[in-house]
């Protein structure tokens, strides 16, 4: 079985700023995926960011990129030059292989942007 | 554009009634899944389906029973609903045949009340 944890509930930056979201996770596969996912208000998930767990460069997609730490279990995301549109949940994910595999989900961080 | 769409945004229901909740995916995906969404739970799997009429179940399945007649459609029942299911509801849907690191497509969810 797999478990993520998320252990910050909610955090907050300032517009422009950088912040990083922690995320570690437990699992007894070789080899598995990590998804960063992003709820807004609007509440529709969307993904922001994955990494396969056997690259070890680190994903990045824009102004979101991860930390992959394999042997500590952590997958951190960090996002720079935060926008007010970056207002939201986030989950943190992961999943073994296969393509009816489950996804097992953080409990969320939520995350404010302030002017 | 790509679109899982839920046919509800909130509802309202008594208890020992008997929910429907339904979920239409319009991009021919194999796979698709319930989730129930609560605070500080983070989203737990409920049931999916990777096939037409074939169904797995998820984390917590109790009290909740599913139905995939047609690829497009996946249905959630509460056969008698109680207080205790009072949560919002997510749908997904994405493709099979890869790796398992598909994106999930979401709908927008599904808050129910039960009364």
């Amino acid at each position: 079985a797999q478990t993520v944890t998320q252990s910050q509930p909610e955090m907050s930056v300032q517009e422009a700023e950088t912040v990083t979201l922690s995320c570690t996770y437990d699992t007894s596969e070789s080899n598995y995926y990590l998804f960063w996912y992003k709820q807004p208000p609007s509440r529709q998930m969307i993904l922001v960011i994955r990494q396969e767990a056997y690259k070890q460069q680190n994903a990045t997609e824009n102004r979101f990129s991860v930390n992959f730490q394999k042997a500590a279990k952590s997958f951190s995301l960090k996002i720079s030059d935060s926008q007010l549109g970056d207002t939201a949940m986030y989950f943190c994910a992961s999943r073994p292989p296969g393509t009816a595999s489950k996804l097992t989900f953080g409990t969320g961080t939520r995350l404010q942007v302030t002017l | 554009d790509v679109k899982v769409t839920q046919s509800s945004r909130y509802l309202v229901k008594r208890t020992g009634e008997k929910v429907f909740l339904e979920c239409v995916q319009d991009m021919d995906h194999e796979n698709m899944f319930w989730y129930r969404q609560d605070p500080g739970l983070g989203l737990r799997l409920i049931y999916f389906s990777y096939d037409v009429k074939m169904k797995e179940k998820g984390d917590i399945p109790e009290g909740y029973s599913v139905s995939r007649e047609k690829k497009e459609r996946f249905s959630l029942i509460l056969e008698s609903a109680s207080t205790n299911q009072t949560s919002m509801y997510l749908c997904a849907s994405s493709f099979a045949g890869g790796l398992g690191n598909e994106k999930l497509f979401f709908g927008s969810g599904t808050q129910l009340s039960v009364l």
